[in-house]
């Protein structure tokens, strides 16, 4: 049975701060691992799609690296502000035209 | 917006009801599913089309039925629901069914079955 661990479950931090959060999954059979952001009330919003081992991607203050071989991911944020509150999603691939297998999510509050 | 909308936004129902939730994707996309998210559980698939063909069953009662009628609509007609059927249900969209390809989610359906 494929499983997606993300840890933590929540997280509450300043204004300011930076945070990480981890995803664990089977290292075998990998495919893709994708992060999502989910804002109350809103859309899940694709972050990153990671497919190689040591890849790092960046978008602003956001940031995803990648260890197929051990199988995690880190999620970091720099800077935390308020409007990056929101739930952040990992999924794994474990083939193509495979289905997504999704963890719980690490939900982020950042207190101005 | 993501492009992919869904109606209604909410909805509550008795378990003899029928009713339908509808998605729409303005993304030009060829694949769509249907997700099932309940509390304290994750993201569960429940149906995938490609090319308005069904390609994935996720084991799903047939209280839930799917429809593709085009590449850019999905529809899931609900009837004699269970109140344990009450949930986040979500829809999405991507180019293709491949690993990589990005999911393009609506806002959801928050279905309430009483």
């Amino acid at each position: 049975i494929l499983n997606v661990e993300q840890s933590p479950q929540s997280l509450h931090v300043q204004e300011g701060d930076s945070t990480n959060f981890t995803c664990s999954f089977p290292s075998s059979n990998f495919y893709a691992l994708h992060w999502y952001r989910w804002e109350t009330a809103k859309s899940p919003e694709a972050l990153f799609v990671m497919t190689l081992n040591g890849d790092e991607k960046k978008k602003g203050r956001i940031s995803a690296t990648l260890n197929t071989k051990e199988g995690y991911s880190y999620l970091y944020i720099k800077g935390s502000q308020p409007e990056d509150s929101a739930t952040y999603l990992c999924a794994f691939n474990a083939g193509n035209n495979r289905k997504l297998i999704w963890g719980l999510g690490t939900s982020l509050a950042v207190n101005p | 917006e993501t492009g992919v909308t869904q109606t209604p936004r909410h909805l509550v129902m008795g378990m003899t009801n029928k009713k339908s939730l509808k998605c729409e994707q303005h993304l030009g996309h060829n694949a769509m599913y249907w997700y099932k998210q309940s509390a304290k559980k994750p993201l569960e698939l429940m149906f995938v089309y490609n090319f308005k063909e069904q390609t994935e069953n996720n084991s799903v009662p047939s209280r839930f039925s799917p429809e593709c009628p085009n590449s850019s609509h999905l529809f899931l007609h609900l009837h004699t629901l269970q109140p344990e059927d009450s949930a986040l249900y979500l829809c999405a969209s991507s180019q293709q069914l491949g690993s990589t390809d990005t999911q393009y989610f609506g806002p959801g359906t928050r279905l309430t079955v009483l």
